[in-house]
């Protein structure tokens, strides 16, 4: 079945360093990617995401990259801020049309990204 | 105001007990989700559900129901086959495949 594995569980980084969240996803057949962010006690929220169309996408201080050859995809986040800090979750889904269930979102299992001032 | 809305906040179940989540939304969206997220395991899926009728397991679908009788709706039942259902407890929904996901606020469920 379909998996997305996230590392790493945990990633501490200085105030103004970058920070990269990576992802590998098992379907071929996947072709959005999305990034979530919690806060502590929020719920999960869409910062960014990323078609198979395309090999990078960036919105300020984030950006993502996808290596479809791979199957891996990548968070980047510069120049870190405290309110950076949260769990990163990334996620893999497939259009319709294919067998095992077409737009079915997977996560992986989490980064805790704390930023240290 | 537009969105995704769960009840209760917080809910309290004895065992043996089955409760059901609520999960609405007004955003017009066919696809809905139902994740349970426990301390570093992410968000594994339960249920989600395409369209009105139609709903299918996710990778933890056992001890767990749903409905999608209407199209705003997607409740879940805990049923008392569920051996540990202590857990956040996230609903979603999505316009379509490839789309954003916009998620509820979330219930804590509790086992006492």
């Amino acid at each position: 079945g379909e998996n997305v594995e996230q590392h790493p569980s945990t990633l501490s980084v200085q105030e103004g360093d970058s920070a990269v969240i990576k992802c590998t996803y098992s379907d071929s057949a996947s072709n959005y990617f999305p990034w979530y962010k919690q806060e502590l006690g929020k719920r999960p929220q869409l910062i960014i995401d990323i078609r198979s169309n395309v090999g990078e996408k960036k919105d300020q201080r984030i950006a993502v990259t996808l290596n479809k050859t791979a199957k891996h995809f990548s968070l980047h986040i510069t120049e870190t801020q405290p309110e950076d800090s949260a769990v990163y979750f990334c996620a893999a889904s497939k259009p319709r049309g294919f067998s095992g269930g077409y737009n079915k979102l997977i996560f992986g299992a989490g980064t805790r990204l704390a930023v240290h001032p | 105001d537009g969105g995704i809305t769960q009840s209760p906040k917080y809910l309290f179940r004895k065992e043996g007990q089955n409760v059901t989540l609520s999960c609405e939304q007004n955003l017009n969206h066919d696809a809905m989700y139902w994740y349970r997220q426990d301390p570093g395991q992410g968000l594994r899926l339960i249920y989600y559900s395409q369209i009105v009728n139609d709903f299918q397991k996710g990778d933890i679908a056992e001890g767990y129901s749903v409905s999608r009788e209407k199209k705003e709706s997607f409740p879940l039942t805990v049923t008392s086959a569920q051996k540990n259902p202590t857990a956040f407890y996230l609903c979603a929904s999505s316009s379509a495949a490839g789309s954003e996901a916009f998620f509820g606020q979330g219930t804590r469920l509790t086992v006492v």
